[in-house]
């Protein structure tokens, strides 16, 4: 069964630092999106991109954040200058093909961010 | 204030007992799914519902979708160890847009 993967699973680095996450959506799905989870808290919704360019973002998602497709099958999160605050999981989501409209949203295992 | 909210919190019962875990919001959805996290692990869905009244039924899981499309609930039926885990609900305002996550049920069925 197509899945989404994340890589890498565990990321350390040190605040000022910067970061790419990545991920590989399911294949010819559509939409992608970026969501992150600090410890004990909810899921918060960060980024979707779709068509080649961000759909919605979240006020997370400031100047510090961006999101590419470089090549067509991965989608990356870059977090230019890492906070304290940034330790989080990331989680990376796809939906839908062009074969008809899907409301189901697959997620990654995501990629767990510690900065110290 | 959170758009969804999850009730109850938490939640620990014995093997074998039905519980029903509720995920209510003042907003109109066009879909919402149910998902079930386990420590260190990405959700996984478990279930879309889109229309409103909507049931569905996956084992011993029942989901209702509420006619207003504002509220969902999680039935188990003779909920097993392997239930245990953080069940969280999602809802899409528009379709297309981001899913808003509520904050969870912990679910705990002790053997």
């Amino acid at each position: 069964e197509p899945e989404v993967t994340q890589t890498p699973s565990h990321q350390v680095t040190q605040m000022g630092q910067e970061v790419i996450l990545r991920c590989v959506p399911i294949s010819n799905h559509l939409y992608f999106y970026w969501y992150r989870q600090i410890l004990g808290q909810k899921v918060e919704f960060l980024v979707s991109f779709y068509n080649n360019e961000i759909s919605e973002k979240s006020e997370i998602f400031d100047d510090q954040f961006s999101v590419e497709r470089p090549d067509g099958s991965n989608f990356t999160l870059k977090i230019r200058s890492t906070k304290l605050e940034d330790s989080a999981m990331y989680f990376c989501a796809s939906r839908s093909s062009p074969s008809g409209l899907s409301y189901e949203q697959y997620f990654g295992p995501g990629t767990r961010l510690t900065v110290t | 204030t959170q758009l969804l909210e999850q009730s109850p919190q938490f939640l620990s019962i014995q093997e074998g007992e039905n519980l029903t875990v509720y995920c209510n919001s003042s907003s109109v959805f066009s879909s919402l799914q149910w998902y079930r996290q386990e420590p260190g692990e990405g959700p996984v869905l478990l279930v879309t519902v889109v229309t409103g009244g909507e049931v569905k039924k996956l084992k011993r899981l029942t989901f209702q979708f509420g006619d207003a499309r504002k509220d969902s609930s999680l039935h188990i039926t003779a909920a097993q160890p392997g239930d245990t885990g953080l069940y969280l609900c999602a809802g899409e305002l528009n379709y297309g847009q981001n899913f808003v996550f509520g904050p969870g049920t912990r679910l705990s069925v002790l053997p």
